[in-house]
């Protein structure tokens, strides 16, 4: 199997605060994670690539401080929304990135977490 | 660049029914291509990829699909839906070979509605 947990699964924060969360691959090791938000009725926006032991690569438009990225061991990485504020509020998802013996790069399969509810009020 | 497009924002069905939903897609190197299923307040689940071989793919939970590199194309069939079937389904991308940094760009998504 390939199961990606996150933690936590709702979270309502007030703003100006920073909320943290984690994303598991429970069964596999990981050096790639990718962190995702979704708005309502839309597709997913691929918000940075988490390496192990490397710095985060953002896509254009993230603001790096805002959204903090960890990725300490093969099977965590967190996401850390610093000052959150209510245009924050989203769905989060991450995934984790399994690599397939013998397929080469390509054949490996990103395998997504149950995603997590932010809301900033 | 890359980019992938789905030509139905919803897909409306009833029971028992075969559906189609489709996706193409735009790209200057090759790709791997992938279905993903989302059910509401979940992540994603993979439905199948298309790496290599065979143009036509079979899935998990009676999917199917098939790549066509003249038309671009990676339309998702299935025979006959259920209403468990009822969910948002994305079609992705990822670059082929040496660009790969397994970066998955994603389709707009198709609803399906099962209906009895």
């Amino acid at each position: 199997g390939a199961v990606v947990s996150q933690h936590p699964s709702r979270v309502i924060c007030k703003s100006g605060t920073s909320v943290k969360i984690e994303c598991r691959s429970l069964d596999f090791q990981a050096t790639t994670m990718f962190w995702y938000r979704q708005f309502p009725k839309q597709s997913l926006m691929l918000m940075a690539t988490s390496n192990e032991g490397s710095k985060a690569t953002y896509e254009q438009g993230v603001e790096k401080d805002k959204f903090l990225i960890n990725h300490a061991s093969l099977t965590l990485s967190t996401l850390t929304v610093t000052s959150a504020h209510p245009e924050d509020s989203s769905f989060y998802i991450c995934s984790a990135y399994k690599q397939i013996p013998g397929t080469g790069a390509g054949g490996d399969t990103q395998y997504f977490g149950p995603g997590t509810r932010l809301t900033v009020l | 660049a890359q980019s992938v497009t789905q030509l139905d924002s919803q897909v409306p069905v009833f029971e028992e029914a075969p559906v189609e939903l489709r996706c193409n897609y735009s790209s200057s190197v090759s790709v791997y291509l992938f279905w993903y299923v989302q059910y509401p307040n979940q992540g994603l689940q993979l439905l199948l990829k298309y790496l290599s071989g065979s143009t036509l793919v079979k899935g998990i939970n009676g999917f199917e699909a098939e790549f066509n590199k003249s038309q671009t194309s990676f339309h998702l069939r299935k025979p006959s839906v259920h209403i468990s079937d009822t969910a948002e389904y994305f079609c992705a991308v990822s670059s082929r070979g040496s660009s790969n940094t397994g970066k998955l760009i994603f389709g707009q998504g198709t609803t399906l509605q099962v209906k009895p």
